[in-house]
C-alpha cells in the first residue's frame, strides 16, 4: 500500500545465517505488525510493535525479533536461519482503533 | 485459526458484478468485519470494513447480513485488474492482529 516501505525488496540467505528486515512508516502509523506469508497460504501474523515495545506476539519462535524506532520504523531480525523460513515477510502499519491496516510489499527472503 | 469461511475460488466475467461471499458464523459484537486483496507478488490491499451497517467505498459494496454471520464483497464492475485472491478477515476494533485464512482467488476472464 502506499506509503509503506519495506527493503530489501529480494534477499538471498543460507542457512544459520541472520537477517535484518525493515519497514518505513506511511506518516501517523505508530503500530507496525510483522507478518510472514509461505508460498501459497495467507500471512501469518508475527508479532506487532507500539511505542517500541512488542505488545502481542503470534506462535514464532525466539530466533523471531523486532525493534522499533522513535520515528515509527521497525526492524525484523531472524536468527539462525532455516529453509522453512523462506517466505514473503510483510511489515503492515496501523493508526488504531477500528482503522484499517496498511501493508507494504514485502521482502521476499529465500534460504539455500 | 481464521473464523471466516471463503470458497477457495471464483470466476467472473469482465464487466460483472463480482460477489464474493464470506461465513464469520462466531463473530463477537465488537468485531468488525475486514477485506483484504493480495494482487501476486504484492502485499495485501485494503479495500473495505464494515462492522453492522452497509458500506461502500469507490472500490467496492460490503454488505453484512442482520444477524452479522456472514457478508459478501461486492466488485461492481470487474476488470481484469481485480484477479487477485481476497481475504475476508473479523477483528475486533481495539485489536491490531489480523488472521488471514486461505482467502478466495478470485480470476476474472474477458
Amino acid at each position: 500500500d502506499a506509503g509503506v516501505t519495506q527493503s530489501p525488496t529480494h534477499l538471498i540467505k543460507t542457512r544459520g545465517q541472520q537477517v535484518t528486515l525493515r519497514c518505513s512508516p506511511k506518516s501517523g502509523h505508530d503500530t507496525v505488525s510483522w507478518y510472514q506469508q509461505a508460498l501459497g497460504q495467507g500471512p501469518q501474523f508475527i508479532f506487532q510493535y507500539y511505542e517500541e515495545e512488542e505488545r502481542q506476539r503470534g506462535n514464532f519462535p525466539d530466533r523471531f525479533s523486532g525493534h522499533q524506532f522513535p520515528n515509527y520504523s521497525s526492524e525484523l531480525n531472524v536468527n539462525a536461519l532455516l529453509l522453512g523460513d523462506s517466505a514473503l515477510y510483510l511489515c503492515a502499519q496501523w493508526e488504531g482503533s477500528n482503522q484499517p491496516q496498511h501493508f507494504g510489499d514485502g521482502t521476499r527472503l529465500s534460504i539455500l | 485459526d481464521a473464523k471466516t469461511t471463503q470458497p477457495p475460488s471464483m470466476d467472473c466475467a469482465e464487466g460483472r458484478a463480482a460477489n464474493l461471499p464470506c461465513n464469520h458464523s462466531t463473530i463477537s459484537g465488537n468485531e468488525y468485519v475486514y477485506w483484504y486483496r493480495q494482487i501476486h507478488s504484492q502485499g495485501p490491499q485494503y479495500i473495505i470494513h464494515g462492522l453492522k451497517n452497509n458500506e461502500t467505498n469507490e472500490m467496492a459494496s460490503l454488505i453484512i447480513t442482520e444477524d452479522r454471520k456472514s457478508s459478501t464483497l461486492i466488485l461492481p464492475h470487474a476488470t481484469l485488474r481485480d484477479t487477485a485472491v481476497y481475504y475476508c478477515i473479523v477483528r475486533p476494533w481495539e485489536g491490531g492482529k489480523l488472521i488471514f485464512g486461505q482467502g478466495t482467488e478470485l480470476s476474472v476472464k474477458p
